[in-house]
């Protein structure tokens, strides 16, 4: 079975310039997640959606991040203006939640979008 | 105060040495508890769930104390292929939001 994929893998870009991310998760999972890992961190959680919906995104910059995922399927992660500080490597995460399930289900990550800002 | 602090290491062993290493938690509600590893410029993946009363997976063994609030990982009889970055993660009940910490980073030598 295909795990998360993700492209591009690098991405070099100007600051000020836009960027976008896209993610393809495990087929039948319901759960989306990008993260965003900086070098000697652990990943940050910027947004969380349930099928289509974003049902957490209080953590990401709204003035210059947005994200999409319109058929609960793919889902693209946007920056515009890139700013130097946005260099980071982007991990796209997915799984399959149950409402009903109180028990944890394993998040499986995508290799990563490793950006440069220069 | 970070919810997830690990000491980052790195711990450098010999093949066939033990290694061990924690980390502590600062949220009481915390529920969920695991280990994932996370290899040189690649994903992380989880290498194991923690439970209340302490679980091993081959060479590796976890931790868990709830009044102290931490997590352990014991790795036994190193091995080369075991040379990675260890990271803690945890999550609270009902939230599907997990907070890693930064990660230990164990080498193994020959």
């Amino acid at each position: 079975e295909a795990g998360v994929v993700q492209s591009p893998r690098y991405k070099i870009i100007e600051k000020k310039q836009p960027v976008a991310f896209w993610c393809n998760p495990i087929s039948g999972h319901n759960t989306l997640y990008w993260y965003l890992q900086n070098l000697g961190q652990g990943p940050e959680l910027l947004i969380r959606y349930e099928n289509e919906e974003a049902v957490d995104d209080s953590q990401l910059p709204k003035d210059r991040f947005s994200a999409e995922r319109l058929k609960g399927v793919d889902s693209t992660l946007k920056i515009q203006p890139a700013e130097l500080g946005d260099s980071a490597v982007y991990l796209c995460a997915s799984s399959l939640e149950s409402p009903e399930a109180r028990a944890y289900n394993e998040q499986f990550f995508g290799p990563g979008t490793r950006l440069t800002v220069l | 105060r970070k919810e997830v602090e690990q000491d980052p290491g790195p711990f450098n062993v010999p093949e066939g040495a033990t290694v061990a290493f924690n980390c502590t938690y600062s949220n009481s509600a915390s529920q969920s508890f695991f280990w994932y590893r996370q290899d040189c410029r690649k994903e992380p993946k989880l290498l194991m769930s923690v439970y209340s009363s302490g679980n091993e997976d081959g060479r590796f063994t976890a931790q868990l104390n709830r009044a102290s609030q931490y997590i352990s990982l014991l790795i036994r009889d190193s091995k080369l292929s075991d040379s990675a970055t260890y990271l803690c993660v945890v999550n609270k009940e009902d939230d599907y939001k997990l907070s890693f910490g930064a990660g230990t980073t164990v080498t193994v030598r020959a």
